[in-house]
């Protein structure tokens, strides 16, 4: 049963500290997408990688958020530093193709900073 | 401003009721998806409609397209306790996969 996996599943830091999240894409999907979940906004798309390429991340803030791809079993969200307005579930989604097709989500990494 | 809007926001009833929740847009979608999001997990597939005016049956959930491609709903008859989660439509607009905020369901025994 292959499924998106996400570490840490909790994750709880003071303001200003670094924060790693990490992905293990479903194994032969191409695309990979980082979303941000809270109460208020909803869902929102924070990047968009297509072959380990970053094709979109508009939706990310750029002077303390990024996301890279080393290789094609993992995908990192690295936010530096973090802030209390970051708190929120972080997930993980891939498919397969298009930025439009199925996206299989992970569990989500639930993120608070204090 | 949500493209999608999703209502209810909230809705809680009794075992055995039936419901309808709405996915609503000035905008066209060339498809739109159905996700159920259970606490502590991420969205779940549940239907994807391309048709305008297409109904897709899922045991006891109906969704339909609108005919306009506007807007979705979804149907579900004799909810039961396991129907509990997040339902969150998705459209697929200009290339891109926009969601709405959801609607929160409880069924309680």
């Amino acid at each position: 049963d292959a499924r998106v996996t996400q570490t840490p599943r909790d994750k709880v830091t003071e303001m200003g500290q670094e924060v790693t999240m990490r992905c293990q894409p479903i194994l032969g999907h191409n695309t990979v997408f980082w979303y941000r979940q809270t109460m208020m906004q909803g869902l929102e798309l924070l990047a968009y990688f297509r072959n380990r390429a970053p094709l979109d991340d508009s939706g990310m803030p750029k002077d303390r958020f990024s996301a890279e791809m080393p290789d094609a079993t993992l995908a990192t969200l690295k936010i530096q530093p973090s802030e209390p307005r970051d708190s929120a579930v972080y997930f993980c989604a891939s498919g397969l193709g298009q930025r439009t097709d199925t996206q299989y989500f992970g569990p989500g990494t639930r993120l608070t900073v204090l | 401003t949500q493209l999608l809007e999703q209502s209810p926001q909230f809705l809680s009833i009794q075992e055995g009721e039936n419901l309808t929740v709405y996915c609503n847009s000035s905008s066209v979608f060339s498809s739109l998806q159905w996700y159920r999001q259970e606490p502590g997990e991420g969205p779940v597939l549940l239907v994807t409609v391309v048709t305008g005016g297409e109904v897709k049956k899922l045991k006891r959930l109906t969704f339909q397209f609108g005919d306009a491609r506007k807007d979705s709903s979804l149907h579900i008859t004799a909810a039961q306790p396991g129907d509990t989660g997040l339902y969150l439509c998705a459209g697929k607009y200009n290339n891109d996969m926009r969601f709405g905020a959801g609607t929160r369901l409880t069924v309680k025994p």
